[in-house]
C-alpha cells in the first residue's frame, strides 16, 4: 500500500462548478500538507501549504486537513478552464537530525475544466 | 526574480552516453532535490542535499549521481547504468530553516534516451 492514496481521476467538469481532490495517507507521522498545480510540461508550482488539521482558504482555493481521518482535502470554487492542470497532494513529517522534510506526493489527479 | 532554473529544456541523447541535467536556485535556499516524473507515477525521489558539500541518496539514486559544490547550484549526471533514463527531471529547493517544509520546482527537463 501507497503511503499516499490519490485518485488519478481523470475528472472533468464544467466551468463554475466546484471541484473536490482529495489524498488519503498511512503515516501518522505527516504534519505538513502541500497542494501543487502542475500544467503539462511544466513544474509544479505550490498552491497551498497547511500545518496539522484544520482549513485554509486563498482565493477560489480551500485546503482542509482532517488528522483524525488521515485525509486532506482541496475545493476550487467557480473552476475556470485555466484550472485545468494535474493536482499534486505532497506531504511531509517534521524534519530534524538526519531528517531532510522530505515530501511523498500523490501520483495527481488530472482535472479537465469545459467551458 | 527568484527562483530555480533547469537547462536544457529538452535533452535527447543515444543510450550508452552520460549526459548532466543543470538546476541553479537564487532563492538563498540551503535544501535542493532532484525528483523523477514517470507518467501516472507522480514524483520520485533521485537525491537530496541539505547542505554544500554534502548530498544523500533518495528512493531510485541507482544510475544517478550528483554535486554539490556551491549553494546555487545541483547538477545531476544521468549514467549509463541507468536502465530507464527517459523521463522528466524536476530539481526543487527548500529554505531549510523553521517549519518551512514546502518545496519549490524548476520548469523540469525532458530527458530522451534512444
Amino acid at each position: 500500500q501507497k503511503e499516499v492514496e490519490q485518485d488519478p481521476g481523470p475528472l472533468s467538469v464544467p466551468e463554475g462548478a466546484i471541484v473536490s481532490l482529495n489524498c488519503t495517507y498511512s503515516n501518522s507521522a505527516f504534519q505538513y500538507f502541500m497542494w501543487y498545480r502542475q500544467y503539462s510540461r511544466k513544474g509544479p508550482e505550490l498552491l497551498m501549504y497547511t500545518y496539522s488539521s484544520g482549513n485554509k482558504e486563498d482565493g477560489r482555493f480551500t485546503a482542509q486537513v482532517d488528522k483524525s481521518s488521515k485525509y486532506i482535502s482541496l475545493f476550487i470554487r467557480d473552476s475556470q478552464p485555466s484550472d485545468s492542470a494535474t493536482y499534486l497532494c505532497a506531504m511531509s513529517g517534521r524534519a530534524g537530525g538526519t531528517s531532510y522534510g522530505k515530501l511523498t506526493f500523490g501520483q495527481g489527479t488530472i482535472l479537465t475544466v469545459h467551458p | 526574480d527568484g527562483g530555480i532554473t533547469q537547462s536544457p529544456k529538452y535533452l535527447f541523447r543515444k543510450e550508452g552516453q552520460n549526459v548532466t541535467l543543470s538546476c541553479e536556485q537564487n532563492l538563498n535556499h540551503d535544501a535542493m532535490y532532484w525528483y523523477r516524473q514517470d507518467p501516472g507515477q507522480g514524483l520520485r525521489l533521485i537525491y537530496y542535499s541539505q547542505i554544500v558539500n554534502d548530498f544523500q541518496k533518495g528512493d531510485i539514486a541507482e544510475g544517478y549521481s550528483v554535486s554539490r559544490e556551491k549553494k546555487e547550484s545541483f547538477p545531476l549526471t544521468v549514467t549509463s547504468a541507468q536502465k530507464n533514463p527517459t523521463a522528466f527531471y524536476l530539481c526543487a529547493s527548500r529554505a531549510g530553516t523553521g517549519r518551512s517544509y514546502e518545496q519549490y520546482f524548476g520548469p523540469g527537463t525532458r530527458l530522451t534516451v534512444t
